[in-house]
């Protein structure tokens, strides 16, 4: 399973827009992407997914290269409640099960 | 009904105890999940249940043992446990196995080993 690699920290403001990179270069055919969120003492909750291309939806954007070696999650115009550690997962099919690892999460910190 | 619910939301047992984590969904899932998180680190895969049948264990040590009565519920039975398996235990559901579907977490079970 590919491992991920993601900024360990990362400050925004108020209405900007946050682009949080992650880099997965033994991407697997079959695994796709997914980002989730956490707040502290909570179980993480899902954001977006995707396999290639740009996938939206109405909370996030995520855009994904043709090699797939890496992926991006757009928050626009983020708000404090978007402070939260974010998580990239690669993760697919195998052995008969699914797996997916987490990344390393990035703690984004939104100010006023 | 778009939750997982998971007991107790604490746990504080000695390493000679014998004490089980429940884990519930009623999406109709058939993919079930129990991770492991340590402060300030990313959840670890430790089991996963597929229709009722575990289909990946990720070498996690017999002291803890998952159990799936049926589709709707989840147990981690823990016994002998040793105090660094202190850490926040997180169920997830999804819906099936093959596919990627996002996972819904629970709100997880802060297990503390003295």
């Amino acid at each position: 399973l590919a491992k991920t690699t993601q900024p360990i920290s990362m400050d925004s403001y108020e209405g900007q827009e946050v682009n949080i990179t992650c880099s997965h270069n033994n991407i697997a055919t079959n695994d796709y992407i997914t980002w989730y969120q956490q707040f502290p003492s909570q179980g993480p909750r899902f954001i977006i997914q995707g396999y290639k291309t740009k996938v939206t939806n109405e909370v996030a954007s995520l855009f994904i290269p043709a090699d797939r070696k890496s992926s991006t999650l757009s928050l626009p115009r983020v708000s404090l409640s978007d402070t939260a550690v974010y998580y990239c997962l690669v993760g697919g099919s195998y052995g008969g099960g699914f797996k997916t690892i987490f990344g390393a999460g990035t703690r984004l910190f939104v100010k006023a | 009904d778009t939750e997982v619910t998971q007991t107790p939301k604490h746990l504080v047992m000695g390493m000679t105890n014998k004490k089980s984590l429940k884990c519930e969904q009623h999406m109709g899932h058939r993919a079930m999940y129990w991770y492991k998180q340590k402060a300030k680190k990313p959840p670890e895969l430790m089991f996963v249940y597929s229709y009722e049948k575990l289909s990946i264990n990720e070498s996690v040590p017999s002291r803890f043992s998952p159990e799936c009565p049926n589709s709707s519920l989840l147990n981690l039975h823990l016994h002998a446990l040793q105090p660094e398996d202190s850490a926040l235990y997180l169920c997830a559901s999804s819906p099936h196995r093959d596919s990627l579907y996002e996972q819904y977490f629970g709100p997880g079970t802060r297990l503390t080993v003295t």
